[in-house]
């Protein structure tokens, strides 16, 4: 079954260390994202790419950052520089281009130890 | 930051119940606007991908109604089942940046058996 997916569902991070989020996806898709939410606000965009090796920023891609390999793989690190990590992560992909309907992951809940 | 609100922020609706709720984004430089529905446990996924003034989308019992100019869109639902129960959530795409969607902080539908 084609699909998107992240892992793992849980992660905790200890103070000043750096741990990465994994999403794969076999749809074949050129663009993949990461969101992040945060209880009571919606999805805030972290990283972006639309062709494998280039991404840009988004609105708070500070204490991330993100690597475009592969087609199928975009993982985001959270670094020890994000302050304030604990929150739920969503990734997603799509076909390039605003017409195109996002396909989400199940997402990984962040939480600092 | 592009602002995109959403309204109300939550709806507690008995079933059987017609109901809407909106999405306010800027009127300059429309490019897009999509719909997704958020149920608990699960991803989010599509319901509408909007592109023109005017534009009417509708699947089952869910509707939707695009004005640019005026930088709106509504969404409907007609005859709320408990498994409407669920965040909508609206994005924007500005015309600068095709590649990039921008949320709102999304409606909690509770429809009561």
């Amino acid at each position: 079954d084609g699909g998107i997916t992240q892992s793992p569902k849980y992660l905790f991070r200890k103070e000043g260390q750096n741990v990465t989020l994994s999403c794969e996806q076999n749809l074949n898709h050129d663009a993949m994202y990461w969101y992040r939410q945060d209880p009571g606000q919606g999805l805030r965009l972290i990283y972006y790419s639309q062709i494998v090796n280039d991404f840009q920023k988004g609105d708070i891609a500070e204490g991330y950052s993100v690597s475009r390999e592969k087609k199928e793989s975009f993982p985001l690190t959270v670094t020890s520089a994000q302050k304030n990590p604990t929150a739920f992560y969503l990734c997603a992909s799509s076909r390039v281009g605003g017409y195109e309907k996002l396909f989400f992951g199940s997402g990984t809940q962040l939480s600092v130890l | 930051i592009l602002n995109v609100e959403q309204s109300p922020q939550s709806l507690h609706v008995q079933e059987g119940d017609s109901t809407n709720f909106t999405c306010s984004f800027p009127s300059s430089n429309f490019y897009a606007l999509h719909w997704y529905r958020w149920e608990t446990a699960k991803s989010p996924e599509a319901l509408f991908v909007m592109t023109l003034n005017g534009d009417e989308k509708k699947k089952g019992r869910i509707s939707a109604t695009l004005n640019t100019k005026e930088g709106y869109s509504y969404l409907y639902i007609k005859g709320s089942q408990p498994e409407d129960s669920a965040t909508y959530l609206c994005a924007f795409i500005d015309s600068s940046n095709t590649g990039k969607l921008i949320f709102g902080q999304g409606t909690t539908l509770q429809v009561k058996p």
